[in-house]
């Protein structure tokens, strides 16, 4: 495996469910991002981590809860989601403090709450 | 983080040249430009990024203008598989790259 991969590609749940989304990295990165893209809307940032410490909630509803075991894992646990909740849901990595630090992102994880 | 304003589309025969347009005109000195691009329903794909020389790399070239107050993002030979939406950003380069994604610019490359 290579680059940013991220499970499931497709997700389907209900209101009340508990699911995860997760996403791991093979470029040795220390940042790992978490983004939502709606339907016509610019990608927001949700959760950034640095060195495994959570640096960023950009003002997050409680109901996505990120976690980051490890550098390269970081995981979006998801629980009594809405309908507006419904988007692609985008994992990135970086590696900070050296070169570029640009952003490689996994494919992402399309979400939909019935 | 400074604010860039992209045309929300363009259009670009395929083979030629497609010319993406972006202003900044509020960047600061420790800013760079990067250009991403979105094809549908993917992950964004980094491109090229500068601070004010011109760069080139396999996929495009980036010039910048000598106030840096705007850039021009140059995909030379154009293909249906550069059909995409391309994103111009500016952000300092060090520290979590926290990129803030406007409206970019829906490109679409015509046979």
């Amino acid at each position: 495996e290579t680059g940013v991969t991220q499970t499931p590609r497709h997700l389907v749940m209900g209101m009340t469910n508990k699911k995860s989304l997760k996403c791991e990295q093979h470029l040795g990165h220390n940042a790992m991002y978490w983004y939502k893209q709606s339907a016509k809307k610019p990608l927001e940032l949700m959760f950034v981590y640095n060195f495994k410490e959570q640096t960023e909630n950009n003002s997050v509803p409680s109901r996505f809860s990120p976690e980051c075991p490890n550098s390269s894992h970081l995981f979006l646990h998801l629980h009594t989601l809405q309908p507006e909740d419904s988007a692609l849901y985008l994992c990135a990595s970086s590696q900070m403090s050296t070169g570029a630090n640009v952003l490689t992102f996994g494919a992402g994880s399309r979400l939909t709450v019935l | 983080d400074a604010k860039t304003t992209q045309p929300t589309s363009m259009d670009c025969a395929e083979g030629r040249a497609a010319n993406l347009p972006c202003n900044h005109s509020t960047i600061s000195g420790n800013e760079y430009v990067y250009w991403y691009r979105q094809i549908h329903s993917q992950g964004p794909q980094y491109i090229i990024h500068g601070l004010k020389n011109n760069e080139t790399n396999e996929m495009a070239s980036l010039i910048i203008t000598e106030d840096r107050k705007s850039s021009t993002l140059i995909l030379p030979h154009a293909t249906l598989r550069d059909t995409a939406v391309y994103y111009c950003i500016v952000r300092v380069i060090q520290g979590a790259q926290k990129l803030v994604f406007g409206q970019g610019t829906r490109l679409t490359i015509n046979p």
